[in-house]
């Protein structure tokens, strides 16, 4: 069955530091990819969505992702990290195996911003 | 459009009660969807519909139950609650492509004593 790690859990930056943040998944074949991002008290939202061809997608507020096939990863960047990007965020994917019915998330990573 | 919507916000129960978490949209979308949000663990998928009279398990169906009368609503059904089913839970709601994104709604916090 298809599952998502996400490496790390909590992530602590400072205003203007860089973001990575890593997501992989297990099983290959034509997935999509997605990252939402939850917000204290909110509800997911989508930041941005890898369907098919180029790798590199852009989403809401300045984050972008890659899409790197031979390493089934899709690792989420910011350049600049502000303090209302403090929130959780999740990696997700469906399609091969499970079906684009299934969406699987992975445990999600908590981002903590200092000004 | 009020998107994905869901009733109550937060509940709490005693261990063996029942009760129905609602859910509703009004995007005319196929596909509804149950996931249990617990620290940890992201969200894991309990339930799932592809339409009105279809529906089918994820990846944790146990003790929950499901129908779909209508396009836009999906009803969860705890029937005998456990602590273990304490839990934030999102319905969610997208067109049938697997293309389409999924939208959520905002959550119901149920906490079983």
């Amino acid at each position: 069955a298809q599952s998502v790690s996400q490496h790390n859990h909590h992530v602590i930056l400072s205003e203007a530091a860089s973001l990575e943040l890593g997501c992989n998944y297990s099983y290959g074949g034509t997935v999509n990819l997605f990252w939402y991002v939850q917000y204290p008290g909110q509800h997911l939202q989508l930041l941005l969505k890898y369907f098919s061809g180029d790798p590199l997608v852009k989403g809401i507020k300045g984050f972008e992702a890659e899409f790197i096939k031979s390493k089934f990863s899709f690792n989420l960047r910011k350049p600049s990290v502000q303090w209302s990007d403090t929130a959780e965020y999740f990696c997700a994917v469906n399609g091969a195996p499970g079906g684009y019915n299934k969406l699987i998330f992975g445990a999600g990573t908590r981002l903590a911003v200092h000004p | 459009n009020a998107g994905v919507t869901q009733t109550p916000k937060f509940q709490v129960l005693k261990t063996g009660q029942s009760m129905t978490l609602q859910c509703a949209q009004d995007m005319n979308h196929e596909y509804m969807s149950w996931y249990r949000q617990d620290p940890g663990m992201g969200l894991r998928l309990i339930h799932y519909s592809v339409g009105a009279g279809i529906t089918d398990q994820g990846e944790v169906p146990n003790g929950y139950n499901v129908s779909r009368s209508t396009t836009e609503d999906f009803p969860l059904r705890l029937l005998s609650a456990a602590p273990s089913q304490t839990s934030v839970y999102f319905c969610a709601s997208k067109g049938t492509s697997g293309l389409y994104t999924q939208y959520f709604g905002p959550g119901t916090r149920l906490t079983v004593l």
